[in-house]
């Protein structure tokens, strides 16, 4: 059973980092790229960027460079997003989906609030 | 970037009805559409890819159309467990970018 296990709720003061994981399991790691996604209340879906498996290739949608970077740890099926400098604005639930265009399962989401 | 005008925001409607989601895009993207669903308290679904295409184990009462810059999402005879909030998608140029959404509620 195909499955995206997304690491657990993070609280973050302004100006720190996180990093969120999102562990494969069920298929081929390698075989499909890993999408990321944020979601808000106030602004909908929005598309992050996805990262190659396989070589570790990224291509980010330009509002989030230099705000997320996205790895992957071939040994362990984890695809892990670090948000750097975080605001308010970042607070959100972050996705990552299976697929670059995202039809093959999502994870369960985290919800990353920016507080002081 | 493309944006996505996704229409309506909301509606009401009963079971056994159909109802139409509109999206139109800033500037064509052929027919690099998809549609996700999205249901209380879990992460979204894709229903449709490539515009006309169900995804698989989608019920036939969901129908993808449209080219261009003109979309649609159709659902026939609406079940309650379609209520949810429906998502448009374009994935021909990065950044992909969404619709705003359409909440489907049920009278």
């Amino acid at each position: 059973q195909v499955q995206l296990q997304q690491s657990g709720a993070e609280l973050a003061k302004p100006g720190s980092s996180v990093k969120i994981s999102c562990k494969a399991s069920g298929y081929t790691f390698t075989s499909y790229y890993i999408s990321w996604i944020k979601q808000t209340t106030g602004q909908g879906l929005e598309y992050i960027g996805y990262i190659n498996t396989g070589s570790g290739g990224t291509n980010y949608n330009e509002k989030f460079k230099g705000k997320a970077t996205l790895t992957v740890d071939k040994s362990s099926s984890t695809a892990f997003m670090q948000l750097s400098s975080l605001t308010p604005d970042d607070s959100a639930v972050y996705y990552c989906a299976r697929g670059h265009t995202m039809g093959m399962g999502w994870g369960q989401g985290v919800m990353v609030t920016v507080s002081s | 970037d493309t944006v996505m005008t996704q229409s309506p925001a909301s509606m009401s409607t009963s079971v056994g009805e159909r109802v139409t989601v509109n999206c139109k895009a800033s500037q064509s993207v052929g027919t690099v559409v998809a549609w996700f669903q999205q249901k209380p308290g879990q992460s979204p679904k894709r229903l449709i890819y490539l515009a006309t295409n169900r995804h698989t184990g989608v019920p036939d009462r969901f129908t993808g159309s449209g080219f261009g810059r003109d979309f649609t999402l159709t659902i026939s005879n609406v079940e309650a467990e379609d209520l949810a909030v429906y998502y448009c998608l374009q994935y021909d140029s990065i950044p992909y970018t969404f619709g705003a959404g359409t909440k489907l509620e049920l009278k």
